[in-house]
């Protein structure tokens, strides 16, 4: 099944302790890009990459890293968390030379404290 | 910069039309979008409309653009309880780019 997998789901954690949000995709797509969903706000772009080793930043990249260093997996790395970056995270993939659909996983939520 | 603006609830009856209205600023984006976000899932494409066009239907959704007004609007016809969602626009604002509204609320009453 074509599909972008994130984990963990939810988290919940401390400020300062380092984590680690997976993102992979099935789906051979070259794009990949991480949002942040906040109430009101809709849906802000962090990170995005358009193929390996190709990475730039979003509106909202501020304590934020990613790596691509393989086309199908594209972290996001959250150094030292602040209760700031307490939101619902998507990961997002999309293929070259199409519509500029964006196909989303099913969202990691994290908590910090 | 860019700015997707959409108002952030929207009631409906069971069996009404519903319609979602949509402003945005870029009037270079090549592809409009409307994505829909069931709860405690991320967000699928519902339909899109290519700039060169002022509407596309597609079975119980129409979607209209007006480029002049840079107006972008959803609509549902015969409103069903799966309908109730939050319903994204967002505009093509470069290479894979998009910029999205904050997200349209549509609850469907009995």
């Amino acid at each position: 099944e074509a599909q972008v997998t994130q984990n963990p789901r939810y988290l919940i954690t401390v400020t300062g302790k380092k984590l680690t949000v997976t993102c992979s995709q099935n789906m051979n797509h070259e794009y990949m890009s991480w949002y942040r969903q906040d109430p009101g706000l809709g849906l802000r772009q962090i990170y995005y990459s358009m193929n390996v080793e190709v990475t730039d930043k979003g509106d909202v990249p501020e304590g934020y890293k990613v790596s691509r260093k393989e086309k199908r997996n594209f972290p996001l790395i959250l150094e030292s968390p602040s209760p700031n970056q307490t939101s619902l995270y998507f990961c997002a993939s999309s293929p070259a030379g199409e519509t500029g659909e964006l196909f989303f996983g099913e969202g990691s939520r994290l908590t910090v404290l | 910069g860019e700015d997707v603006e959409q108002s952030l609830f929207l009631s409906v009856r069971e069996g009404d039309s519903s319609v979602i209205n949509c402003t945005y600023t870029d009037s270079s984006s090549t592809y409009l979008y409307w994505y829909k976000q069931e709860p405690g899932a991320g967000l699928q494409l519902l339909t899109y409309i290519f700039s060169n066009m002022d509407m596309k239907q597609d079975q119980r959704l129409t979607v209209l653009l007006n480029k002049k007004d840079k107006h972008l609007s959803l609509r549902i016809a015969d409103t069903q309880t799966g309908d109730s969602a939050i319903y994204f626009c967002a505009e093509s604002i470069g290479d894979y780019k998009l910029s999205f509204g904050a997200g349209t609320t549509v609850t469907v009453r009995a």
